[in-house]
């Protein structure tokens, strides 16, 4: 699986987007670009996933670069709830529910 | 999706000891996983949980130390088995349900070992 590399910490103020970025520059072509986040004490929680077209859902927005070497979760509307550590992972197809995490982003969305 | 149930939730186990963890789907599944997350670190694979069959481990995880069974497709223990303090963990499981493209996990079982 390719590895990814994300920023350790980012901070957002509730109601502001937050735009998380994930690098993945050895992604090769049938591996997809998953993005799972953990609130404290809880099990990891599917965000999203694509492959090279952009994607949103209820929750987010997914934007990958033309040449998939990186990609960007967007929460349009960031709340306390938010507060949790995302994590992008690049999963190969067929592969979808065995995962490897990384070391994830921890994002503490401020009043 | 998946409701997944895992007990117990959290406990606290003298070193030694065994403890078995429960995770119950609440429909039949494809894969079940089983993850450990040690304080302020990020999850690792230990095994997939085959059903009918000896668990497929990891590299450095072995079925003496933390042996799996599976009865049906619904169903799967961890254990634990001669604790110590370093297997101070969350224990987590995970399932790949068909015609789902992500994967579900449980809350987690929070084990401490004094």
């Amino acid at each position: 699986d390719a590895k990814t590399t994300q920023p350790p910490s980012m901070d957002c103020a509730e109601g502001r987007a937050a735009n998380l970025p994930c690098n993945h520059s050895t992604i090769s072509g049938n591996e997809y670009v998953y993005w799972y986040r953990q609130i404290h004490s809880q099990g990891p929680q599917y965000i999203i996933h694509g492959l090279k077209n952009n994607e949103t859902n209820e929750m987010a927005s997914l934007i990958i670069t033309e040449d998939r070497k990186s990609s960007t979760l967007i929460l349009p509307h960031a709340t306390l709830r938010d507060t949790a550590v995302y994590y992008c992972i690049a999963i190969p197809t067929g592969t979808a529910s065995k995962l490897t995490f990384g070391t994830g982003t921890r994002l503490q969305v401020t009043l | 999706s998946a409701v997944i149930s895992q007990k117990p939730s959290r406990d606290i186990c003298q070193r030694g000891t065994s403890l078995t963890i429960q995770c119950q789907v609440d429909s039949q599944v494809t894969m079940m996983f089983w993850y450990r997350q040690q304080p302020g670190q990020s999850l690792t694979l230990i095994a997939t949980a085959n059903q009918g069959s000896e668990a497929t481990y990891e590299s450095g995880f072995v079925i003496d130390k933390f042996p799996i069974s599976r009865p049906n497709l619904t169903f799967s223990t961890l254990t634990v088995s001669n604790m110590s303090p370093e297997d101070s963990s969350i224990y987590l499981c995970s399932v790949e349900v068909a015609r789902a493209a992500e994967a579900f996990f449980g809350q987690g079982t929070r084990l401490t070992v004094v």
